[in-house]
């Protein structure tokens, strides 16, 4: 299996502009997990979503975020307008269901520059 | 709510020396732990978990960890470091009933030749 794939690895934007970042969960999984990671809040959950349903949006920053998940095999994360404040690495991540398969699997990041 | 806190932003060991990695979470329930592992400009790869399974749980490349109830504590060890294992590492508490896992402010470790 190929991992999570997310697209682009870089993006570099100016301020105000539309970001969409990109995400394709491992095939058969049923969870998927969108992330934020900067060095002064660390590793912050943004939203889930469980067979394409979003779950737990409560830690998406503010109205300019967004996420969907049109079907199983892909999602994205959009910010409009971006602003310098939100230049972070994004992360995908997803699981199976059920017990003992907790394990998430991380893709390689979305790296956003917002100038 | 249920933390996780890793003790040491920065641990910094000789190659060869025991690799010490701490973290303490807080749940009233013991929730499922896990160690992540980050290496530059990568994504987060599972080192090891615990699942109420065995308390001394055993990962990849060496490192093991020990599930210590009493003391709500579940450290990161490694008996003999190498320079490959020079990465950021992040601990994460996974409570029981929820898919959502909670992480740790990351310990980074780096090794001194």
């Amino acid at each position: 299996d190929a991992g999570v794939i997310q697209s682009p690895r870089h993006e570099v934007t100016e301020m105000g502009q539309e970001v969409t970042l990109r995400c394709k969960p491992i095939s058969g999984h049923d969870y998927l997990f969108w992330y934020r990671q900067t060095m002064m809040r660390g590793l912050e959950l943004l939203i889930y979503f469980n067979n394409n349903v979003p779950i737990d949006d409560s830690g998406m920053p503010e109205d300019r975020f967004s996420a969907k998940m049109p079907n199983a095999s892909f999602s994205t994360l959009k910010i409009q307008p971006s602003e310098p404040r939100d230049s972070a690495v994004y992360f995908c991540a997803s699981r199976e269901q059920g017990l003992g398969t907790d394990t998430q699997y991380f893709g390689p990041g979305t790296r956003l520059t917002v100038l | 709510a249920q933390s996780v806190t890793q003790l040491g932003s920065h641990v910094s060991v000789s190659e060869g020396a025991l690799v010490l990695l701490r973290c303490n979470y807080s749940s009233s329930v013991p929730p499922y732990l896990f160690w992540y592992v980050q290496y530059p400009n990568q994504g987060l790869q599972l080192l090891l978990k615990y699942t109420s399974a065995a308390t001394l749980v055993k990962g990849i490349n060496g490192f093991e960890a020990e599930f210590k109830k009493s003391e709500t504590s579940f450290h990161l060890t490694k008996p003999s470091a190498h320079m490959s294992d020079a990465a950021e590492y992040f601990c994460a508490v996974g409570p029981r009933g929820s898919y959502k896992l909670i992480f740790g402010s990351g310990t980074r470790l780096l090794v001194r030749p």
